[in-house]
């Protein structure tokens, strides 16, 4: 079946411009998370979507990233004025409930330059 | 704060050896423990999700077990071949938290 799919896959941007990556979760996945891997680091977690509950947006390294669910469906992560160290490969994962594994998408890598 | 913790950092070993890698992880509120694996230049898969006090989870070579009241997993790889590099994590679910993440056990197998 259809997996975790993210858009784009690529994306070179010039620093202070605004980008939106997006995550399409597998249907009926319940929860939602972002992470990101800068270069030669671990996974950081950025924000977790479980069903209509408020969002745990504590991963968020500043006001200039956002992201909304609609419903239990599609999710997009903005970041705003871009930065170098805002270069990374955004991973986005789901899972039925959050307990349960979760299934990673392909990541967008994201350049600012 | 929640806190999981790995060791080692990383890890080489040749092929044929067998290796174990720790986690630890808060045992107030346990509610999962899960193992991914992360080779390079793909995405994080999913080994084995455990719950129970006691579980012992088995995937071929891969086995992990888990201990709830003292907060700790292991993963086992027996007999280590170099496709098994790549870097693995665990992560703790606590009931009304995102799952958190260690920073992950990196393995290298050289033939």
């Amino acid at each position: 079946g259809a997996g975790v799919s993210q858009s784009p896959s690529n994306k070179v941007t010039e620093k202070g411009k605004d980008v939106e990556l997006r995550c399409d979760p597998i249907s009926g996945h319940t929860a939602l998370y972002w992470y990101r891997q800068r270069l030669g680091q671990g996974l950081e977690f950025l924000i977790y979507f479980q069903g209509n509950s408020a969002p745990d947006k504590s991963g968020l390294p500043s006001d200039r990233f956002s992201a909304e669910r609609t419903g239990e469906s599609v999710s997009t992560l903005t970041i705003q004025r871009t930065q170098q160290e805002d270069s990374a490969v955004y991973l986005c994962a789901s899972s039925p409930v959050p307990e349960y594994e979760q299934y990673f998408g392909p990541g967008t890598r994201l350049t600012v330059t | 704060i929640l806190n999981v913790e790995q060791s080692p950092q990383s890890l080489h070993v040749q092929e044929g050896d067998s290796t174990n890698f720790t986690c630890s992880f808060p045992s107030s509120n346990f509610y999962a423990l899960h193992w991914y694996r992360w080779e390079t230049a793909k995405s994080p898969e999913a080994l084995f999700v455990m719950t129970l006090n006691g579980d012992e989870k088995k995937k071929g070579r891969i086995s992990a077990t888990l201990n709830t009241k003292e907060g700790y997993s292991y993963l086992y790889i027996k007999g280590s071949q170099p496709e098994d590099s790549a870097t693995y994590l665990c992560a703790s679910y606590q009931a009304g938290t995102a799952l958190i993440f260690g920073k992950g056990t990196t393995l290298s197998v050289s033939s």
